[in-house]
């Protein structure tokens, strides 16, 4: 069965303090990795899509990195408005290529 | 360029009533999708149409579920009978095209069954 699934749950930072987000995909045939932010209240905002193992894909303090088996998300130096939880979500080669999302992981940055 | 619209942003209904979720696309995208969020968890699609055609309706409970696409831009989806656990946030997004197509996000409309 195709899964995707973050870790960890939750994740409390102090302001400044780097740290990464996992999501590994249990998927045939990846067409595609995507990391989306949702704050509460809001729908789901696009962030990176990766394609292929070993892309990279940068945005201010974000950084997105891919392997076979999962995908990571590099939070540097993060800000309390960093605080939101992130989903990912992958295409596959299946039936009508969508996304199939993770649970997500709720980051607090704390100032 | 203006994002995915969506209508209302909240309703509290009974069980057993009817509801109805309004969606308008990111101008020019074919590829509109219907997801449903329930609380903690990741979204959930529950039908894709590309243009105003069904491409995937798979995990959608046609039973009391029905979503349909006007002249391939706005669309709405319907539950009739609403059941508790219905309780969701019912997401629109749009996509330019299928397959690799970035899919933007709506605010959601927060569905509470009493």
């Amino acid at each position: 069965e195709d899964q995707v699934t973050q870790s960890p749950e939750a994740l409390r930072l102090q302001e400044g303090e780097s740290s990464s987000l996992n999501c590994s995909y249990t998927v045939s045939g990846l067409r595609g990795l995507f990391w989306y932010r949702q704050d509460p209240g809001k729908g789901p905002e696009f962030l990176f899509t990766l394609y292929s193992a070993g892309e990279e894909k940068e945005k201010e303090r974000l950084k997105a990195t891919l392997t076979k088996k999962e995908s990571f998300l590099h939070i540097t130096a993060p800000k309390p408005e960093d605080s939101a939880t992130y989903l990912c979500a992958a295409i596959y080669s299946g039936s009508a290529r969508q996304l199939t999302f993770g649970s997500g992981t709720q980051l607090t940055v704390l100032p | 360029e203006a994002g995915v619209a969506q209508s209302p942003r909240y309703k509290i209904i009974e069980k057993r009533q009817s509801v109805a979720f309004w969606c308008n696309p990111i101008s020019g995208h074919a590829t509109l999708y219907w997801y449903q969020q329930i609380l903690g968890q990741g979204p959930k699609l529950l039908i894709q149409f590309q243009n105003n055609g069904v491409v995937d309706d798979s995990q959608l409970p046609k039973d009391r579920f029905s979503a349909e696409r006007l002249k391939g831009v706005d669309s709405t989806l319907k539950i009739q009978p609403a059941k508790l656990e219905d309780s969701a946030v019912y997401l629109c997004a749009s996509s330019y095209n299928r397959g690799r197509g970035t899919q933007y996000f709506g605010p959601g409309t927060r569905l509470l069954v009493l």
